[in-house]
């Protein structure tokens, strides 16, 4: 079963730190994967998407890192900002397609910038 | 309008009502997508639109839920008879063509059932 895990389930740091959120997949085949962010009340806007060839993508200060191999990814928040806070969500594609786009859903990271 | 848009954003129920839910999809996109999202997890897909057609329904949790997308454009999620465990937000996404990953979401309706 194609399962997305994601680590911490929450995180709290202060404001101008960095941080890195994890993200493990088991999808088979493999398409894409996307990291989003939820603000509170809102939908999930999209920060990266990288293809098995990428290994690193950058945002401004969001860096996310794929290993292909492992079948892990990383989110990686610089000099963090009050703005930061919301929940961060790994969506992985498969080519296989299917009803949901064939996407995977991770549960998220809910990191909780404090000045 | 430049996203998608849902409304109402929030809705409060009692138990064994009907509620209808819709979402507005960005003009021309082709895929419309319903997900659940109960709070604090990741959402999970209920149902898939290509134009008017829903293709997959294999999300919905149970023969209370209905969706249609008439005319291609706007979809209803309807939900009769509901739940307390029906309570989460439902969010709609839609994108340019089926396969083409990028999803864009609306904001949600958050749903309460009493």
């Amino acid at each position: 079963k194609n399962q997305v895990e994601q680590s911490p389930q929450s995180l709290i740091i202060l404001e101008g730190k960095n941080c890195t959120l994890q993200c493990n997949y088991t999808v088979s085949p493999f398409s894409n994967l996307r990291w989003y962010k939820q603000d509170t009340g809102r939908g999930p806007v999209s920060l990266t998407i990288m293809t098995f060839s990428e290994n690193t993508k950058s945002n401004g200060r969001y860096t996310a890192t794929l290993d292909a191999d492992t079948k892990q990814s990383s989110l990686h928040i610089t000099a963090s900002q009050l703005s930061d806070s919301a929940s961060y969500i790994c969506v992985v594609s498969t080519l296989s397609g299917g009803g949901a786009d064939g996407l995977t859903f991770g549960k998220g990271t809910h990191l909780i910038i404090q000045p | 309008g430049a996203g998608v848009s849902q409304s109402p954003r929030y809705k409060v129920a009692k138990r064994g009502q009907d509620v209808a839910l819709r979402c507005d999809p960005i003009s021309g996109h082709v895929s419309l997508f319903w997900y659940q999202q109960a709070l604090g997890q990741g959402p999970e897909f209920l149902t898939y639109f290509q134009n008017e057609a829903q293709l997959d329904k294999s999300g919905l949790p149970s023969d209370r839920f209905f969706a249609e997308r008439p005319e291609g454009s706007v979809s209803t999620l309807k939900i009769q008879r509901t739940q307390q465990e029906d309570s989460a937000v439902y969010l709609c996404a839609s994108s340019l063509l089926r396969g083409s990953n990028e999803q864009f979401f609306g904001p949600g309706t958050r749903l309460t059932v009493l």
